[in-house]
């Protein structure tokens, strides 16, 4: 079967840095993205993982280890801006690498 | 516009009607997607095109839904006999090729379904 894990609710403090962890089962997979999506907005990419190890885009990184069916969002600085639902949707439960399966999402709340 | 675009923005209809819900991709993009999403939870898939060619239609609920891309372009999302358990949000989402190195979808920003 297929499951996937991650917190349904963060709150950290404007400055901080909060860690959004995904575990995750699959019949297939590609690779780990990571999407955000304010409320009322469209989702929007932030990584993909398809090797293990640490990725890095500005103040955000995501990891994945493959062995363990877990990866992590890593968001650094917080700002108020990033208070928004973050999405890990592991690719590849389809016939191909294109099928992203998405869960609830974490809810992160940036708090002055 | 550069962007994933969808119209209408937002369709109430009554139960039993027929909708179609158009998607136009970002231009030179050969993939494209159909989600929905239902509030609180994230994008549940339903459909995928490679050029105009359907590949998997796996998630489409019922054979009330169908999708198809004739020209490998702009994509249309109908349902018929419409019910209520059929109201959400509509995305589409297309991307440069199929997976890729960086699986990276742009998504539209949806019709918003509403079955009266």
């Amino acid at each position: 079967g297929q499951s996937l894990e991650q917190p349904s609710e963060v709150t950290a403090v404007e400055g901080a840095i909060v860690q959004i962890n995904c575990t995750y089962q699959t019949s297939g997979f590609y690779g780990l993205s990571w999407y955000q999506q304010h409320d009322g907005g469209a989702p929007t990419f932030l990584s993909y993982n398809a090797l293990d190890g640490l990725e890095e885009t500005g103040r955000f990184s995501s990891f994945l280890s493959r062995s363990d069916s877990y990866g992590y969002l890593l968001l650094q600085e917080l700002q108020m801006k990033d208070s928004a639902s973050y999405f890990c949707a592991p690719a590849g439960a389809g016939a191909g690498s294109y099928q992203l399966t998405f869960g609830k999402g974490t809810k992160l709340s940036v708090i002055p | 516009g550069a962007g994933v675009s969808q119209s209408p923005r937002y369709k109430v209809t009554k139960r039993g009607q027929d909708v179609a819900l158009r998607c136009d991709p970002i231009s030179g993009h050969v993939s494209l997607y159909w989600y929905r999403q239902a509030l609180g939870q994230g994008p549940e898939f339903l459909t995928y095109f490679n050029y105009e060619a359907q590949q998997d239609k796996s998630g489409l609920p019922n054979d009330r839904f169908s999708a198809e891309r004739p020209e490998g372009s702009i994509s249309t999302l109908t349902i018929q006999r419409t019910e209520q358990r059929d109201s959400a949000m509509y995305r589409c989402a297309s991307s440069l090729d199929g997976g890729g190195s960086s699986n990276e979808q742009f998504f539209g920003p949806g019709t918003r379904l509403t079955v009266l």
